[in-house]
């Protein structure tokens, strides 16, 4: 889908310590997107970017911070993981054309903070 | 901010049975986009809704836009086992690409 891959897939972390997950496309896609999905909220909006460096937040962006220095590349941070990011995440891709919009979303991380 | 329900949260239905998921919007939508998301996967794409009224179909499926752009339904006549699965509607409202606002989604049960 997309060339879209998430790293990594699986993640053990404790409480307090700094979590990376990375998101890679290899189509060149301007605009990416960070999801966090929960039971019960279905997939919520933490950060997006528009091009390299230019990110924006999201509805549950509080905890995270993102940085885009190419294009390909997409990084999630959470700088002191809590229990309640736990959560599957996913990035997303938009492919815009013709006035259609399609996004694509990676295999997901499964983060589980202790 | 811009709020999407979806209902019912989970429906269970015999096989070959009909089945509809419906949203709604707190806010007029300049497009809304429905996916699939399979156990254990991920969601994907099935349709976007441009067009007040407009109705799209794929094979079973019957997609539905409101004609105040509030609201949307996906039909799915005749259930496969292959349709289980979760389905989520999101909608945008500006012209920019700055991320969907999805609701909680519907799981379809479909028992043999």
């Amino acid at each position: 889908d997309a060339g879209i891959t998430q790293s990594p897939r699986h993640k053990v972390t404790e409480t307090g310590t700094p979590v990376t997950l990375r998101c890679h496309q290899t189509e060149n896609h301007r605009y990416m997107y960070w999801y966090r999905q929960d039971p019960g909220h279905g997939l919520r909006l933490i950060h997006y970017s528009y091009g390299v460096k230019d990110t924006d937040k999201g509805e549950v962006s509080d905890g995270y911070s993102v940085s885009r220095s190419k294009t390909e590349d997409f990084l999630l941070t959470l700088e002191s993981a809590t229990s309640s990011q736990t959560s599957v995440y996913f990035c997303a891709i938009s492919e815009i054309g013709g006035g259609a919009e399609t996004q694509y979303f990676g295999p997901g991380t499964r983060l589980l903070v202790l | 901010g811009q709020q999407v329900m979806q209902i019912p949260q989970y429906q269970h239905v015999q096989e070959g049975e009909d089945f509809t998921t419906y949203c709604n919007s707190s806010t007029t939508l300049s497009n809304i986009q429905w996916y699939k998301q399979r156990p254990g996967g991920h969601p994907v794409f099935l349709i976007q809704l441009v067009k007040s009224g407009e109705v799209k179909k794929q094979k079973r499926l019957t997609f539905q836009f409101g004609e105040a752009k509030k609201n949307s339904s996906l039909h799915i006549t005749a259930t496969q086992t292959t349709d289980v699965g979760t389905y989520f509607c999101a909608g945008r409202t500006g012209g920019g690409a700055d991320g969907l606002t999805f609701g909680k989604g519907t799981h379809l049960i479909i028992q043999p």
